[in-house]
């Protein structure tokens, strides 16, 4: 059954300082993958995605993910953290077929001054 | 702007009650969804629908209900029978099944039960 792991519950980082998300997947075939953000009581909004092509992937915010098929990972990455980016963020797998998301239990971010 | 308006922000439910949430889109998307959020357990797909007049069960559809009669209006009905209603609901919708459409989401409702 297809599945989305996010390993880490919390991550605490300083501003300006480099993170990293981590999400891996289980998919039988070539996975649609992305990040969604959530500012609390907020809905989702989309960071980017991956379908096929170049494995890394440019999104909003400064943000980016490197799809690595031999690790079945899609990892977040941010070069310097703003305090504006303190969020929960979640990582989704397409299904194919019908538009179906299956959405890890996400990663909460703070980011100290 | 167009986009995904979800009323109302914060809803109470009684015991025994049938309580609807409100979903609209001015995207002129086919598909909606209904997630179900609760703390650390992610999203839960509760119904799709792909097209007007007809809609699927996801992954947790018990205890609840949906019509999709007008394209941009897809509301969902908890009803009695869901018995742990206290969450977080969202409403999403796409261009198109495809899944390389993303999803575009509401800002969601808050469930509370008195």
């Amino acid at each position: 059954a297809q599945s989305v792991t996010q390993p880490d519950i919390h991550i605490t980082v300083s501003e300006g300082a480099s993170l990293e998300l981590r999400c891996n997947y289980s998919y039988g075939a070539t996975p649609y993958l992305f990040w969604y953000v959530q500012s609390p009581g907020q809905g989702l909004q989309l960071l980017l995605k991956y379908f096929s092509g170049d494995t890394l992937v440019q999104g909003i915010k400064g943000f980016e993910a490197e799809f690595k098929r031999s690790q079945s990972s899609f990892n977040l990455r941010k070069p310097s953290v703003h305090w504006s980016d303190a969020a929960e963020y979640f990582c989704a797998v397409g299904t194919g077929g019908y538009n179906k998301l299956i959405f890890g239990a996400g990663t909460r971010l703070a980011v100290h001054p | 702007d167009g986009g995904i308006t979800q009323s109302p922000k914060y809803l109470f439910r009684k015991e025994g009650q049938n309580v609807t949430l409100s979903c609209e889109q001015n995207l002129n998307h086919d598909a909606m969804y209904w997630y179900r959020q609760d703390p650390g357990q992610g999203l839960r797909l509760i119904y799709y629908s792909q097209i007007v007049n007809d809609f699927q069960k996801g992954d947790i559809a018990e205890g609840y209900s949906v019509s999709r009669e007008k394209k941009e209006s897809f509301p969902l009905t908890v009803t009695s029978a869901q018995k742990n209603p206290t969450a977080f609901y969202l409403c999403a919708s796409s261009a198109g099944r495809e899944t390389r459409q993303p999803q575009h989401f509401g800002d969601g409702t808050r469930l509370s039960i008195l």
